[in-house]
C-alpha cells in the first residue's frame, strides 16, 4: 500500500525566501507529526495534528515556521525568511491515533537554504 | 520530560555474530518505546516497539529488545547479523503518562557489519 510521501524531495532556496513542504500521509491515519533531522542527529520534533487542529506545536522553533492540515489529511510545513540554519531534512510521520501506535515516516526534504 | 541516550555512535559486528545495539530512556512515567532504522537517503523504518506486558519483544527481520524496567534500558539485539543490517539505528520513546504525543528519539547508532 501507499506510504507518506513526502514533496520536494530536495529543495534549495535562499536566504530569506519563503518555502513550502507537503506531506501527504497514510489513508486514514489521523495524526500526522512532522519533525527536523540535521546531520548526526536523531529526528526533532516540531508539531503534531490530531486531524485538522495543531494539537502541539511546541517544537516549532520560532513563528517563522508554520503548518496547516485544512482537511485532516494533507500538510504544509511553511518556513519564512528562510535562514541557512534552517537546513536540514524535514520528516513527516503519520500514525492511527496517537500514543502507542507506531509512527510511518516519510522519506523526507531535504532543505538546503543557501 | 522524556529523553534517549543511544550510547554509542558507531558499533562495528562481524558477520555472523550476535549485535547489540544500547539505549536508554529516561521518563516520568511509564515508556512507550520503539526502534527504527534508516538506510542512506531514505524515511526511518518502523522495527519494533515496547508497549506492556512481555519484556522481550520481537520485530522485523530477525531483531529484537528486551525491555529493563530497573535499568531503564531497550537494547536492540539481533541474533546472526548479517551485512544488510548495516544502517543507521534509532532508539524513540513516548511517555503514556504525559501529554506529549510525539517521540523523542536518540542521536542514533550507525551499525556496520563486516563481511
Amino acid at each position: 500500500g501507499a506510504g507518506v510521501s513526502q514533496t520536494p524531495s530536495n529543495k534549495v532556496t535562499e536566504k530569506g525566501k519563503y518555502v513550502e513542504l507537503r506531506c501527504d500521509p497514510i489513508s486514514g491515519h489521523t495524526a500526522l507529526y512532522w519533525y527536523r533531522q540535521s546531520l548526526g542527529q536523531g529526528p526533532e520534533f516540531l508539531i503534531y495534528f490530531q486531524g485538522t487542529g495543531a494539537a502541539d506545536d511546541s517544537g516549532l522553533p520560532n513563528d517563522r515556521f508554520f503548518a496547516v492540515r485544512p482537511e485532516g489529511s494533507v500538510s504544509t510545513l511553511k518556513i519564512q525568511r528562510t535562514e541557512r540554519g534552517d537546513s536540514a531534512v524535514y520528516l513527516c510521520a503519520s500514525s492511527v491515533g496517537q500514543g502507542k501506535n507506531e509512527q510511518f515516516f516519510g522519506p523526507g526534504t531535504r532543505l538546503t537554504v543557501l | 520530560a522524556q529523553s534517549v541516550a543511544q550510547p554509542e555512535d558507531q558499533v562495528n559486528v562481524a558477520e555472523g555474530n550476535p549485535l547489540t545495539v544500547k539505549c536508554t530512556y529516561s521518563v516520568s512515567g511509564n515508556p512507550y518505546l520503539f526502534w527504527y532504522v534508516q538506510y542512506p537517503n531514505r524515511g526511518l523504518q518502523f522495527l519494533l516497539k515496547y508497549i506492556t506486558g512481555d519484556n522481550l519483544v520481537k520485530g522485523s527481520y530477525g531483531f529484537e529488545a528486551e525491555f529493563n524496567k530497573s535499568q531503564t534500558s531497550f537494547h536492540l539485539k539481533k541474533p546472526s547479523a548479517l551485512v544488510s543490517d548495516s544502517a543507521l539505528y534509532f532508539c524513540a520513546v513516548r511517555d503514556y503518562s504525559g501529554s506529549a504525543r510525539q517521540l523523542t528519539f536518540g542521536s542514533g547508532t550507525q551499525l556496520t557489519v563486516l563481511p
